[in-house]
Order: structure tokens, then C-alpha cells, then sequence
């Protein structure tokens, strides 16, 4: 069965910091890798997505990706209450299918 | 409008009733999803529509049926529901059939079975 595991959480930073966000793959097919943003009682919301190993950068988000290690991670910066979220990782294989991990929760003291 | 909306937002239904879900995309993109969302489990992937043609059927049970008339609008019609299909229903959208691409989500039907 193709997952995408995640920490569940929560993951407590204090604000100001970097939140760092992980998650692995097992199908070492999978080809592209998303990050959304889902606040409570809301939809999911795109972060990022990347397809190349290495780092992408987005204003105060970094995803990296090692396809190698099947690992996906995402970096937020100066890390702010707002970016307190559940955050979905996602990996695609090509067709149509997209299998997301369960969630990690972020919470971010003020 | 813009986005995808679906509706309605809250679902209280019975075992026995007939409803239906609605969602709409005003991004003119050409594949649309289902998915269901339950407490503390993954995103699962229901169906996949392409250009109005279902491409996958992620072994749904059959009273669940999807229904894709144009490339902007999906129903997903329930009949004979149990308890255990209790969830957030979402919909989702994306530019081109493939997944390549990201995806844009509608809010989603909150789906309570009595």
C-alpha cells in the first residue's frame, strides 16, 4: 500500500522560529510533492509543491525534497500564531492518483 | 465567484434518504475530485473526473455515485448511507488531468448519518 506518513503532532514552536515539518513516501515512483495548509473548519490550501530534488523557496517557506531518502520536509521561517494549521504532505505517482499523509498539527505560541 | 464552492456546507441525513453534493469550479480547469476527510485519517481519494470522463474510482462503495456534466460542475449523490461514512466531503480541481498538478479545494460538505 503506497503511504505518505507524517508526525501528527502537535508541534509546538515559539514565534520567531523555524517550524520544520516532515514527512516520507513509500513509493519511490512518486514524482511530485505538494504541501497544504489546513485551518480548522477549512479547506486545504496550497503551500508549496516541488518535483526536484533539492530546496525550493517561497518568501518564508523552504521544501526540500530527497528522493533517495523518500523524505519531504517544509521550513517556515519566522514562524507567526497565523501559521498555526494542520499541514498535509502529498506525493503524486503520475496518473491521477494523489495519496496525502494524515497531517501534522502546528501550533505557534505567541 | 470565484474558486470552488460547494454545497451545501452541513448534511444531516438519514440511513434511508437520498442526497446529493454539489461542487463548482470557476477556475476553468479540466479534472475534478471527490475526496473524504475523516478525524485524524488522510485525505482518501473517492473519484477523479477528466475532461467530464471518470478516470479513477478508488474502489468506492456503490452508494456513493458520482456524476460529472461538464468539466465545471460535480455531484457526488448518496443513497443508503451508514454511520461510518460521517465525514467532510471535499472537492477539488485542478488545471490539467494529471497529477502533476496542484489542487484547488472547495471548503466541503460536512456530512453527518444518523
Amino acid at each position: 500500500q503506497k503511504e505518505v506518513e507524517q508526525n501528527s503532532g502537535p508541534l509546538s514552536v515559539p514565534e520567531g522560529a523555524i517550524a520544520s515539518l516532515n514527512c516520507t513516501y513509500s513509493d519511490r515512483g512518486s514524482q511530485s510533492f505538494f504541501w497544504y495548509r489546513q485551518y480548522s473548519g477549512k479547506s486545504p490550501e496550497l503551500i508549496m509543491f516541488i518535483y526536484s530534488n533539492g530546496d525550493k523557496e517561497d518568501g518564508r517557506f523552504t521544501a526540500q525534497l530527497n528522493k533517495a531518502s523518500q523524505y519531504v520536509s517544509l521550513l517556515i521561517r519566522d514562524s507567526q500564531p497565523s501559521d498555526s494549521a494542520t499541514y498535509l504532505c502529498a506525493a503524486t505517482t503520475g496518473g491521477f492518483k494523489t495519496i496525502f499523509g494524515a497531517g501534522t498539527r502546528l501550533f505557534v505560541k505567541a | 465567484e470565484t474558486g470552488v464552492t460547494q454545497t451545501p456546507r452541513h448534511l444531516v441525513m438519514g440511513m434511508t434518504n437520498k442526497k446529493s453534493l454539489k461542487c463548482e469550479q470557476h477556475l476553468g480547469h479540466n479534472a475534478m475530485y471527490w475526496y473524504k476527510q475523516s478525524a485524524k485519517k488522510p485525505l482518501e481519494l473517492m473519484f477523479v473526473y477528466s475532461l467530464e470522463e471518470r478516470v479513477e474510482n478508488n474502489s468506492v462503495p456503490s452508494r456513493f455515485s458520482p456524476e460529472c456534466p461538464n468539466s465545471s460542475h460535480l455531484f457526488l449523490h448518496l443513497h443508503t448511507l451508514q454511520p461510518e461514512d460521517s465525514a467532510l466531503y471535499l472537492c477539488a480541481s485542478s488545471q490539467a488531468p494529471g497529477s502533476n498538478q496542484p489542487q484547488h479545494f472547495g471548503d466541503g460538505t460536512r456530512l453527518s448519518i444518523l
